[in-house]
């Protein structure tokens, strides 16, 4: 059972186009952690939101987590063809046994074009 | 910064052999490791937990007895696929956390990632 929702699931935009990425989930994550992955390679950790509302910004991305913390949103401004890549959210549970532990959405695959 | 490695990278094995893969934290402790599945253009799904010293912990439908996983040291963790079949090719990638950093959230380092292609 996913219990992470993530959508799109395929999304591909001309160079300079907005973009929002959602992760939904009906579970409360104690923390939320979005990450970029190239073909062949491990994920690369973007940034991690752990306080309900909080909101990141990476330069041109900015990262949302839910007031419920059950919600998260990736936004990017003014994508770029380097921004293509497989995008993932996972969210972390409290707890001694789960710590560490990563529940996957079903990733975003954004291609951007010239 | 931290790194976590996965070797080999890429494995070629032939149905009905074992392939053994490592994980290693290469500048920190971990007494916890994931292991993750991969198929192409799909997202991880975590395989088991990896406990030093103890046995690990699988996730519902992951077979214990063909995914093996040994956690003997704080650096080091192996997933061996036994009597691998070409339904087994995937890619494989590992994560652990450090050992007794409190951090805000849970950090988790990744590996590279290791294609096994059984044929």
């Amino acid at each position: 059972t996913q219990l992470l929702e993530q959508s799109p699931q395929f999304l591909s935009i001309q160079e300079g186009e907005n973009l929002t990425v959602y992760c939904n989930s009906s579970s409360v994550f104690s923390s939320l952690q979005w990450y970029r992955q190239e073909p062949g390679e491990g994920p690369v950790l973007l940034v991690t939101v752990v306080t309900g509302g909080e909101v990141k910004k990476l330069k041109r991305l900015t990262f949302q987590f839910g007031d419920a913390r059950k919600d998260s949103s990736l936004h990017i401004t003014a994508a770029q063809p380097g921004d293509t890549g497989l995008y993932l959210c996972a969210g972390g549970r409290s707890g001694s046994s789960n710590t560490g532990k990563l529940i996957f959405g079903q990733g975003t695959t954004l291609q951007v074009k010239p | 910064g931290a790194v976590v490695s996965q070797h080999p990278s890429r494995v070629i094995c032939k149905s009905g052999t074992s392939v053994k893969i490592e994980c290693r934290s290469l500048d920190f402790q971990a007494t916890t490791m994931f292991w993750y599945r991969q198929f192409p253009k799909q997202s991880l799904m975590l395989m088991a937990t990896s406990n030093e010293g103890s046995k690990a912990t699988y996730e519902q439908g992951v077979e214990k007895d063909k995914f093996l996983i040994n956690h003997a040291s704080l650096t080091l963790s192996t997933l061996t696929v036994t009597s691998a079949h070409p339904e087994d090719s995937s890619f494989y990638i590992c994560s652990a956390r450090e050992s007794g950093r409190r951090s805000s959230g849970n950090t988790i380092y990744f590996g590279e990632g290791s294609w096994l292609t059984v044929v």
